[in-house]
């Protein structure tokens, strides 16, 4: 069984809806992360959260919001979805300790009409 | 802010060749991971080096940290097409976040 798991890993929605994303992991990390990642830019940081009590913003939080409701699960969600919101979401988690090697789930691949 | 650039940001040649990407920065980072992303996966952990100047192979692969820590490269020798996919740099420039690399997207033709 995968170690990080997200669910949907595909959905299509439409203008305004709110959705959710969910993650959950096996690996008994602290960190978890959510990404989104758009062609020729890289990962770029949603959220981020370093035990259930603890949420963090990333550098492109707006429209988005999360649920840290276990150690072991992270929820993404928009509010009010947009079009540009359109992209591949990474949820990632990391030890406490080390050099922050993170460990990724397959995605979720959001198309927002 | 803190940015990692890499290139090529593209790059195609034939099985067998030999091949260089590289991810640079103007600033000193403590550790930086290489990561390799296959359509419709997330990325996977190649490497993570931590000291100036340190050397690391796995297999055909050598990664280089620089010595002033601000940059990497990645060698692949004899490439294959199992090679394919998007290769990462993430550098660390704190215990708990990542800056990361656009990616260079790598294909080997056969």
């Amino acid at each position: 069984d995968a170690d990080v798991t997200q669910t949907p890993r595909n959905r299509i929605t439409k203008t305004g809806k709110r959705i959710m994303l969910e993650c959950s992991q096996t690996k008994g990390h602290d960190r978890m992360y959510w990404y989104r990642q758009d062609p020729g830019l890289g990962l770029q940081l949603i959220y981020y959260s370093f035990d259930v009590k603890d949420i963090n913003k990333g550098e492109i939080s707006d429209g988005y919001s999360v649920s840290r409701q276990a150690q072991a699960k992270f929820s993404l969600s928009l509010e009010s979805a947009i079009p540009n919101q359109t992209a591949l979401y990474f949820c990632a988690t990391a030890s406490q300790f080390g050099p922050q090697t993170q460990y990724f789930g397959p995605g979720t691949r959001l198309l927002v009409l | 802010t803190q940015l990692l650039e890499q290139s090529p940001q593209f790059l195609s040649i034939q099985e067998g060749e030999n091949l260089t990407v590289y991810c640079n920065s103007s600033s000193v980072f403590s550790s930086l991971q290489w990561y390799r992303q296959e359509p419709g996966e997330g990325p996977v952990l190649l490497v993570t080096v931590v000291t100036g100047g340190e050397v690391k192979k796995l297999k055909r692969l050598t990664f280089q940290f620089g010595d002033a820590r601000k940059d990497s490269s990645l060698h692949i020798t004899a490439a294959q097409p199992g090679d394919t996919g998007l290769y990462l740099c993430a550098g660390g420039p704190s215990n708990y976040q990542l800056i990361w690399g656009a990616g260079t997207k790598l294909i080997i033709k056969p």
